[in-house]
């Protein structure tokens, strides 16, 4: 059964540093991973979709990696800002249905 | 703009009570699905549909039935509320081809007493 880890569940950091949050997968026969962002007691924001054949995708400051073979997926988030505060999810296709398996998330506050 | 609407933001139901939750998307997607958001218990998938009319169970369905009677529209039921489904439902939407990309709705958050 795949299931999806995010590490850490929290996450500090001042103004303007970059970072990076990490996904683990154990089944590494995905479909595809996408990375979405959510604000408190709102619905989930898409960020970034990676398929099975990609490596990586970016879309502004965001870098998402994939490393299926070590189960791995990496959001890099470059000279981060107080409005990048959230929670991240990410979630795997385990086929082609559409289906989604998150991970917990990681909380992260960005301090001005 | 494109995008995913569900009827209620906040709803408060009574045990036993039947509750309708609706969800709509524009996208003229043809997957649809209903998942509930947990503290400690993340993002679970309730129910989905790939078209009309078709419905397959996801990794939670018991207590819950669902309708999609149109391409645009799916519908979660309660049949006999429990206070167990207090939660937060979020409906989402992807196209069947790739990528597949999955939009969310705004969610629901249900209390039942």
């Amino acid at each position: 059964k795949q299931e999806v880890t995010q590490i850490p569940a929290a996450l500090s950091v001042p103004e303007g540093e970059n970072l990076v949050l990490n996904c683990s997968f154990t089944d590494s026969a995905i479909y595809n991973l996408q990375w979405f962002r959510q604000d408190p007691g709102k619905g989930l924001t898409s960020l970034l979709l990676i398929q099975s054949s990609q490596r990586e995708q970016t879309s502004g400051r965001l870098n998402a990696s994939l490393d299926k073979s070590s189960g791995r997926s990496t959001l890099y988030i470059a000279a981060s800002q107080p409005g990048d505060s959230a929670t991240y999810l990410c979630a795997v296709g385990p086929g082609n249905t559409g289906k989604l398996i998150f991970g917990q998330g990681t909380t992260l506050q960005v301090k001005p | 703009d494109v995008e995913v609407t569900q009827s209620s933001r906040y709803l408060v139901k009574r045990t036993g009570e039947k509750v309708f939750l609706e969800c709509v998307q524009d996208m003229d997607h043809e997957n649809m699905f209903w998942y509930r958001q947990d503290p400690g218990l993340g993002l679970r998938l309730i129910y989905f549909s790939y078209d009309v009319k078709m419905k397959e169970k996801g990794d939670i369905p018991e207590g819950y039935s669902v309708s999609r009677e149109k391409k645009e529209r799916f519908s979660l039921i309660l049949e006999s509320a429990s206070t167990n489904q207090t939660s937060m439902y979020l409906c989402a939407s992807s196209l069947s081809d790739r990528p597949r990309l999955s939009n969310f709705g705004p969610g629901t958050r249900l209390l039942v007493l």
